[in-house]
């Protein structure tokens, strides 16, 4: 079983469309984590921490289950800049594991 | 703004020949780490650092591959001898401390092996 694994996608969505993107870990003792985004052969850039509270930032908002062990990421009206592969990142033993990542395609 | 930085950013090799990639972190950032990315899979971590010390090199192929980070600073990760599975992107990252910080990452090496 790989450490974080995430939606395979891809996600095709409408302008305007609210999507949501699960990932789930298997380290109960995962400290930190987060959402990065990456653009087609650029690195991977943060998008935003997740909080145990659950967190917002605009039209994105991170919530974490430690109970469940899962993470989502929910983007509302959803963007055409918004298309993009989303990474799920867990901190375990205090490294950093990327899940495969998830692609958003937003179309007119 | 402050920024991890990697070369080459291109870089082409027949196999069996040795190859380097260097990586000079975020000033002050003790954690370094090295991901190899295959095109459509998420980056996996080969090995990480806190200053000079390797905390973890289990997924580092260490037949082949070989990172060192000699003073706690820049950082160089060498393949000999290079063979056409390691064709991918090569990202060096940094953060501040290992555990809780994000990481930042650099613009990443694209190898082609031939």
């Amino acid at each position: 079983r790989k450490e974080v694994e995430q939606d395979p996608g891809p996600f095709n969505v409408p302008e305007g469309a609210t999507v949501a993107f699960n990932c789930t870990y298997s380290n109960s003792a995962s400290q930190s984590f987060f959402w990065y985004r990456q653009d087609c052969r650029k690195e991977p850039k943060l998008l935003m921490s997740v909080y145990s509270s659950g967190n917002e930032d605009g039209r994105f908002t991170a919530q974490l289950n430690r109970a469940s062990q899962y993470i989502s990421l929910l983007i509302r009206d959803s963007k055409l800049s918004d298309s993009a592969t989303y990474l799920c990142v867990v901190n375990g033993d205090n490294d950093m594991r990327f899940g495969a990542g998830t692609r958003l395609t937003v179309k007119p | 703004e402050a920024e991890v930085a990697q070369s080459p950013r291109y870089k082409i090799t027949e196999k069996s020949q040795a190859v380097a990639f260097w990586c000079d972190p975020i000033s002050g950032h003790a954690t370094l780490y090295w991901y190899r990315q295959i095109l459509g899979q998420g980056p996996e971590l080969l090995v990480q650092f806190q200053d000079e010390s390797v905390v973890d090199d289990s997924q580092l192929p260490k037949d082949r591959f070989s990172a060192e980070r000699l003073k706690g600073v820049d950082s160089t990760l060498k393949i000999q001898p290079a063979e056409l599975g390691d064709s991918a992107m090569y990202l060096c990252a940094s953060s501040l401390m290992e555990g809780w910080a994000e990481a930042f990452f650099g613009q990443g090496t694209r190898l082609t092996v031939v």
